[in-house]
Formats: C-alpha cells, sequence, structure tokens
C-alpha cells in the first residue's frame, strides 16, 4: 500500500493563479481530509468528505473548494491564490468504525508558496 | 467545543534526558486521545493513542497516560534520542470518532 500520496511536493503560485492539490489514498478509507498547517502552527481543517459525492467545510474553507468523485481521490482547488494561502496543506484519510477510534493517516503534505 | 491545548516550545534536551510534553483537553463525553509526530519535511505519524480512562498508549520508548480526572495525556519519554528530533501533535477525537482536534504542537530538539 502507498497509503496517502499527495502530488505537487512544492509548487510556487503568483498572487491570482489557479492551481489543484492532488490526494490519492488506496486504504478504501471513506473519510477525507484537508488540512493547512501554517509555520509555527497546529493543523487546521479546511474541507473533508464521508464519501463519494459528498464533502463539508471544516474551519477555515474560504478561498479552496473540493470534490469527491471517487472513494481514492479528494482534489484540493484554489481559484485565485493569495499570499494568506501560503502554508503547508496535509491530505489524510481514516475509516471510522462507528466507535471512538480516529486515527488519520497523513500524505506527505504540498509546500505552496504565494508571491 | 473540544480543545486540546500543549506546552509551547521549542523544548531543548540533551540526548538521554526525560522528556515531559503536557498536553491538556477539554471535551464531552470519552473522547479518544492521541500524540502524533511530525519529522522534518514529513506529514504527521500516530505515535501512540489511548481510547478511554487510566488506558496507557506506548510506541518508541514513549508513553503517555489518559486522565480524565485532570483531562491530561502528557507525553514522557525516560531517555531522549537525537533522532526524536521532531513535532509532536497532542489531538484529541469526537465521540462519532470522525474529526481530530489539534494542539498547536512542540518542537522538540535533542543535542548530542
Amino acid at each position: 500500500n502507498a497509503g496517502v500520496t499527495q502530488t505537487p511536493k512544492f509548487r510556487i503560485l503568483k498572487i491570482g493563479q489557479s492551481m489543484t492539490l492532488q490526494c490519492t489514498q488506496d486504504m478504501n478509507h471513506n473519510y477525507m481530509y484537508w488540512y493547512r498547517q501554517d509555520p509555527g502552527m497546529g493543523l487546521k481543517l479546511i474541507y473533508y468528505s464521508v464519501g463519494a459525492g459528498i464533502t463539508d467545510k471544516g474551519e477555515v474553507p474560504n478561498g479552496y473548494n473540493v470534490s469527491r468523485s471517487t472513494t481514492e481521490d479528494f482534489p484540493l482547488r484554489l481559484e485565485l491564490a493569495a499570499p494568506s494561502q501560503t502554508s503547508v496543506y496535509f491530505c489524510a484519510s481514516s475509516y471510522p468504525t462507528g466507535g471512538s477510534y480516529n486515527e488519520q493517516f497523513f500524505g506527505p503534505g504540498t509546500r505552496l508558496t504565494v508571491l | 467545543g473540544n480543545s486540546v491545548t500543549q506546552m509551547e516550545g521549542p523544548v531543548t534536551l540533551s540526548e538521554e534526558a526525560f522528556l515531559t510534553i503536557n498536553c491538556t483537553y477539554t471535551a464531552t463525553g470519552y473522547p479518544s486521545l492521541f500524540w502524533y509526530v511530525q519529522y522534518p519535511g514529513e506529514g504527521l505519524q500516530l505515535l501512540l493513542k489511548a481510547t478511554k480512562a487510566d488506558d496507557k498508549g506506548s510506541n518508541k520508548g514513549f508513553e503517555a497516560t489518559y486522565r480524565k480526572e485532570t483531562t491530561s495525556f502528557h507525553l514522557e519519554k525516560g531517555s531522549v534520542q537525537v533522532s526524536d528530533s521532531a513535532v509532536y501533535f497532542c489531538a484529541l477525537g469526537n465521540n462519532a470518532g470522525n474529526m481530530l482536534t489539534f494542539g498547536g504542537g512542540t518542537r522538540l530538539m535533542v543535542k548530542p
């Protein structure tokens, strides 16, 4: 299993450009998540998905969009990049069993700089 | 709502020193508690977990005990190594089992 994979690893954007961060998992997990991690800070949830065709906003969704057409893929779209979106983006997945077991599996991250 | 508070870093220790990173939480019900570790340039990895009060999670020499009476889940290691240098995140799971709330992270630097 490759686990959770993310592309690209690094990207520099100009203000106003758009891009899509890719995330794929091969563990057949139903839940997938996008977080951002600002320097010296914890993780903030941007969007999450409970299964194909279903997405919902997290704590900081403004400026982002997501889609979930398959179980495996959960791309994150930035439409009009702004310097405030400079961050490291992590994708994660999990398979909640309905109990108290919440372990999430993380990808290696995408480091995005907007200039 | 749920929240997690960690001691601020960086924490700088010499090799073989004893490590404690404090973590306290606010939550309703009986959440699961986690410690994740992030090595430089990498994503987060689960280090250990505890799913009910008085449980002790352990892995790679690290331990943490779920203390409901003090709402704490402090991370400890008896003898740190340079390779333990990383950022450590305490996290709390919601009752539905589908969300994590993370603390701000604590950077640990271990000097030889």
